[in-house]
């Protein structure tokens, strides 16, 4: 059973334009919410993250929406850049408890020039 | 370089071959954390510490799988009698857990590939 679902595989955006990953989840005890990144060859690097008390957070090109009620998250990249091209994993856990990190199967950004 | 470091970032192996991996956290890292990729899925749970005691081990952990943290400082994965199935690339995170509510902004390592041919 997925707890946390990306249901779109790829994403192609042209560069300068705004790319939208969305991330379901079904878990209700999940309050935490964050965005990784990968690189090729590389580990996962850690974007962004929201608390279940908000429903929004903003970090530079970055801002993710939180929809509780519709258990619903996106990630939205203004303006894209081609070095925004990577995987991109939602990630879930309870913030109050031990719950380690459930990742969603990534979706791979292509951010075109 | 302070990051999290894995060693070796791959290995190769013959089927029923025992191989260990090992992984160095961020130093005042007291959380260390196993998570096993395959392609086309996201990082899955395998284990993880809280300094040297391994407080969860995910039902993917098979008997075959053991992971230790002598004096809750780098981390050791072994696998034994491999499997074509063990096939992956095994993660390995740290984190600070400043006590409390959970922190869980992982910092992963590069990972180590494993092919069991």
């Amino acid at each position: 059973d997925q707890q946390v679902k990306q249901n779109s595989p790829s994403l192609s955006v042209q560069e300068g334009r705004i790319s939208i990953l969305n991330c379901d989840y079904t878990n209700s005890m999940f309050d935490y919410f964050l965005w990784y990144k990968k690189y090729p060859a590389e580990g996962p690097t850690f974007l962004i993250s929201i608390s279940s008390i908000k429903d929004k957070n903003e970090d530079g090109r970055f801002t993710v929406f939180l929809n509780k009620s519709a258990k619903h998250l996106s990630l939205h990249i203004v303006p894209s850049q081609p070095g925004d091209s990577a995987v991109y994993f939602c990630a879930a856990t309870s913030y109050s408890g031990n719950t380690p990190l459930v990742f969603g199967k990534g979706t791979r950004l292509s951010v075109i020039a | 370089d302070t990051g999290v470091s894995q060693d070796p970032r791959h290995k190769i192996t013959k089927r029923g071959q025992n191989v260990t991996f090992r992984c160095d956290p961020i130093s005042e890292h007291n959380r260390l954390y196993w998570y096993r990729q395959t392609l086309g899925q996201g990082p899955e749970f395998l284990t993880y510490f809280q300094n040297e005691a391994q407080l969860e081990k995910s039902r993917l952990l098979s008997d075959r799988f053991s992971a230790e943290r002598p004096k809750g400082s780098f981390s050791t994965l072994e696998i034994q009698r491999t499997e074509q199935g063990d096939s992956a690339m095994y993660l390995c995170a740290s984190s600070l857990d400043p006590g409390g509510a959970t922190n869980e902004k992982l910092f992963f390592g590069s990972g180590t590939q494993l092919s069991v041919l």
